[in-house]
């Protein structure tokens, strides 16, 4: 069973526009949520995280919005440019009990 | 440059052989990672090192085995894989083993490929 249900797969968006990616998560256990960026031949880099005790972190024009209730966080990108263009993966960890789960991974595309 | 080092870059091996993934970091962490990643799956946390003990074994397959002689380096040994074990195996390390790896540095991966 995935713990972790990331969509969608695949994101194209035009220069200046508005990224969203979008993660979903069952175990309410989960207390810590980052997302990672990856470019081609290159692993995962750590982007932003957040906690489920705030409902939006912002970091540039990174942003995490976390609706704890319904189990779902997501990640924007403001003003998305072609250097943003990368797979975004989310993840949920526990921080006791050894839990670790990434979702799928979403490429995005930005078109100039 | 992350700081932390994998090689190969990539390798192609049979099932029949025996390998092994190294990996180094320069960060002075104290945690380190092992992490397969496939195509259009969730990457998967394999095995993971703190102080040079090994803390967790994700019930990876016993022809992966990996060791960690120091803190700064992590070796994956392979052995008799399957086809189904191609991928991309990714080392990363952080400061602390908590919260479980978020925070870690990643390498840029070995593409393993079993024929």
């Amino acid at each position: 069973q995935q713990q972790v249900k990331q969509s969608p797969q695949s994101l194209i968006v035009q220069k200046g526009g508005i990224s969203i990616i979008n993660c979903a998560y069952e175990n309410t256990a989960f207390d810590y949520f980052p997302w990672y960026q990856q470019f081609p031949g290159k692993g995962p880099a750590l982007l932003i995280a957040i906690r489920p005790d705030v409902s939006e972190k912002k970091e540039g024009r990174f942003t995490i919005s976390f609706n704890k209730s319904a189990k779902q966080f997501s990640l924007h990108i403001m003003d998305s440019q072609p250097g943003d263009s990368a797979t975004y993966f989310c993840a949920a960890i526990r921080e006791s009990g050894n839990q670790f789960y990434f979702g799928t991974g979403t490429s995005l595309t930005v078109i100039p | 440059e992350t700081g932390v080092t994998q090689t190969p870059r990539h390798l192609v091996m049979g099932m029949t052989n025996k390998k092994s993934l190294k990996c180094e970091q320069h960060l002075g962490h104290n945690a380190m990672y092992w992490y397969k990643q496939s195509a259009k799956k969730p990457l998967e946390l394999m095995f993971v090192y703190n102080f040079k003990e090994q803390t967790e074994n994700n019930s990876v397959p016993s022809r992966f085995s990996p060791e960690c002689p120091n803190s700064s380096h992590l070796f994956l040994h392979l052995h008799t894989l399957q086809p189904e074990d191609s991928a991309l195996y990714l080392c990363a390390s952080s400061q602390e083993s908590r919260p479980r790896g978020a925070e870690a540095f990643f390498g840029q991966g070995t593409r393993l490929t079993v024929v």
